[in-house]
């Protein structure tokens, strides 16, 4: 499968601290994407990086991309309750094929 | 406003029984996919459309079938339900893709078959 694998899969901190999620994929990609699910719902686009770009922000999120490890981060800075959800991490290959991983739970304790 | 539409959102049926579920998009997208939900699974892409009249198998296709008869709607068909096939489904779209494009999710199907 070149599903991508996350860690970790659940993730509980206090609000204000910063929450770090991983992705790793099997091979080349297009473009890597973060999505946020809360509670069984549908999924809300986050931040897209490019396969050519190392880092992006957006408001308080912080992508990396690293091609040679075939990784991505994803960084929440200064957490809030209101971000607790799920996260997913999605690549996309060839141009046509889009691939999820199985998701980070994140708990932000207020 | 621009939205991926799912009908219906809850739906419980008995073994064997077809049933359809609808997805309608309103932002012209190229492409659609259907993906179903399972613990510890995350999204797996049952089937995707380039465009009209031109669908693929994903990584989970059996038991499913789909059409693309309009550039708007997607829909799912399971022909003979299992209770295997009980899981969350998701219609997404997109413009056919680029380095760019971001994909729009629907609400979600929650399907159950006994």
């Amino acid at each position: 499968s070149q599903q991508g694998e996350e860690d970790p899969q659940a993730l509980s901190i206090q609000e204000g601290e910063n929450a770090t999620m991983n992705c790793s994929y099997k091979t080349s990609i297009n473009n890597l994407q973060w999505y946020r699910q809360n509670s069984g719902r549908g999924l809300v686009h986050l931040i897209l990086i490019r396969s050519n770009e190392r880092e992006k922000h957006s408001g308080r999120l912080r992508v990396t991309l690293d091609t040679s490890k075939k990784s991505s981060s994803l960084l929440i800075t200064a957490s809030r309750a209101a971000d607790t959800a799920s996260y997913f991490c999605a690549t996309l290959y060839n141009f046509n094929k889009f691939y999820f991983g199985s998701g980070t739970k994140l708990n932000v304790k207020p | 406003e621009a939205q991926v539409t799912q009908n219906p959102r809850y739906l419980i049926t008995v073994t064997g029984k077809k049933l359809t579920v609808t997805c309608s998009q309103n932002m012209n997208h190229e492409y659609m996919s259907w993906y179903r939900q399972d613990p510890g699974l995350g999204l797996r892409q049952i089937y995707y459309s380039m465009n009209v009249e031109v669908t693929d198998k994903g990584d989970v296709p059996e038991g499913y079938k789909v059409s693309r008869k309009e550039k708007r709607n997607f829909p799912l068909i399971l022909e003979s339900p299992s209770p295997n096939q009980t899981s969350l489904y998701f219609c997404a779209s997109s413009t056919f893709f680029r380095t760019s494009t971001e994909a729009f999710f629907g609400q979600g199907t929650r399907l159950t078959v006994v």
